[in-house]
């Protein structure tokens, strides 16, 4: 079955921007959830969808915003960027709660210059 | 306060040995815990899953253990390889909620 999906894998982007990252899930997955990671940094955890409605979200400004569509694909939004924001941002994919391990996309490589 | 800690430093290992990762947390009552390999620049691939009433999970190479009177989790590799080299995370996985609480990882380093 196809894994996780995830566009753009690479994006350069200039201070004060904005951007969208997309990821398409495991077919039946319903859970989205989104991470941040740094080099050096372990896994920052953004926000997670379920079922088209946020079920838990990290310590991240209001300027990082998502949202999940009917067909489960998700949407990541990061307004008036930061050089800060350069990151990895990576996206799992999972069933009804933790039971079973979450697919991860390849990531998007997101450059603020 | 709450946390979740793996060693911080990278272990080295000698092929053929028996790699042993620890994962420890506090103040959390996990419904399961989750052990992740990620390679540099990639996302990470799950591994194993073992439950709060498990005790042991094997998979072939691989052998995770739990212990929730001491809050801890053991990562074992067995016969370890150099491609078995990569950073290792585990996860926190709520009950109340669903969330994944995750560790900075232990970066492995298997030597021929």
């Amino acid at each position: 079955k196809a894994g996780v999906t995830q566009t753009p894998r690479y994006l350069i982007k200039t201070r004060g921007q904005q951007v969208t990252l997309s990821c398409s899930p495991i077919s039946g997955h319903r859970s989205v959830s989104w991470y941040q990671q740094t080099p050096g940094q372990g896994l920052q955890f953004l926000f997670e969808y379920f079922s088209e409605t946020q079920r838990n979200k990290g310590n991240f400004p209001g300027r990082f915003s998502g949202r999940q569509f009917s067909n489960s694909r998700s949407e990541m939004n990061v307004s008036t960027l930061e050089l800060g924001d350069s990151a990895l941002y990576l996206c799992a994919s999972g069933s009804t709660g933790g039971a079973y391990g979450y697919t991860f996309g390849s990531g998007t490589r997101l450059t603020v210059v | 306060s709450q946390k979740i800690e793996q060693n911080s430093e990278a272990l080295n290992i000698q092929e053929g040995k028996t790699a042993t990762l620890t994962c420890n947390y506090t103040n959390y009552s996990p419904a399961y815990l989750q052990w992740y390999r990620q390679d540099p620049g990639r996302g990470p691939v799950f591994l194993l899953l073992i439950r709060e009433n498990e005790k042991e999970k094997r998979k072939e190479r691989l052998k995770v253990t739990f212990d929730t009177t001491l809050k801890q989790s053991l990562f074992h590799i067995t016969a370890s390889q150099p491609a078995d080299s990569a950073t290792y995370l585990c996860a926190l996985v709520m009950d109340s909620n669903y969330q994944l609480i995750w560790g900075a990882g232990t970066k492995l380093i298997i030597k021929p």
